[in-house]
């Protein structure tokens, strides 16, 4: 069974970069055909991808963070992270990490529980 | 960008057919997804691929996608079954998410 566990700061400051860190267990990062994704959720709004990373290292971003996102791995650890700079209000939101088939489908079959980040000086 | 729209919610009695949709345009091309999230939860996958279910998830829960319209339909609808419902596609490696539907079961 694979699971997903999410933590890093609850509260962030505005103008500073958002960290957060996914450890996996029961499967390793590294091998076999899967995306490890963040995902995010403001309070009573739609789920919003923020971007990938794969079992090769790749990345890809939604473009509408691109320019402020960074995920990178730590295979030795199995863990994955997002980094965000320049945060503000706006984002501040539950942050999950996920798991995806590397497939046509990007199904999100394991999903961590969850971490609330509040961006607030 | 690739965007995906659904019905904000929706009401059935138990023992009913509960039907929610997602829009997207030529959406019959390209596979959906369909999560549940109950309150304070994290999502879980009802149905992946359009139509198939992961182990573990009932019967009663279904997918089809054609056209621009993906649907997801509860037979029988249980009381658990109320939460909020998202449909997911991918689009030029972009994952979208619509709206989500709340699903209240009367």
């Amino acid at each position: 069974q694979v699971r997903l566990q999410e933590s890093g700061p609850g509260l962030v400051k505005p103008s500073q970069t958002l960290s957060l860190t996914c450890t996996v267990s029961g499967g390793s990062i590294s091998s076999g055909n899967y995306y490890w994704n963040w995902i995010r959720q403001p309070a009573g709004k739609r789920l919003e991808w923020i971007g990938r990373v794969d079992s090769r290292g790749n990345t890809y971003y939604n473009p509408s963070l691109k320019s402020r996102v960074s995920i990178s791995e730590d295979t030795p650890k199995n863990q994955f992270s997002l980094k965000l700079a320049s945060v503000t209000a706006a984002d501040t939101a539950i942050y999950y990490c996920a798991r995806a088939v590397d497939d046509s489908a990007y199904s999100l079959d394991y999903w961590g529980q969850g971490t609330l980040v509040t961006v607030s000086s | 960008s690739y965007a995906v729209t659904q019905t904000p919610s929706v009401s059935v009695s138990p023992g009913q057919t509960a039907t929610i949709t997602c829009s997207g345009d030529k959406l019959g091309d390209i596979y959906v997804s369909w999560y549940q999230q109950k309150p304070g939860q994290s999502p879980v996958l009802v149905i992946y691929k359009d139509i198939n279910r992961p182990s573990g998830i009932p019967e009663r829960f279904s997918g089809s996608n054609s056209g621009n319209t993906a649907t997801l339909t509860i037979t029988g609808t249980q009381a658990m079954d109320e939460g909020d419902y998202y449909c997911q596609a991918w689009d030029s490696s972009v994952v979208v998410f619509g709206g989500g539907t709340k699903l209240t079961v009367l």
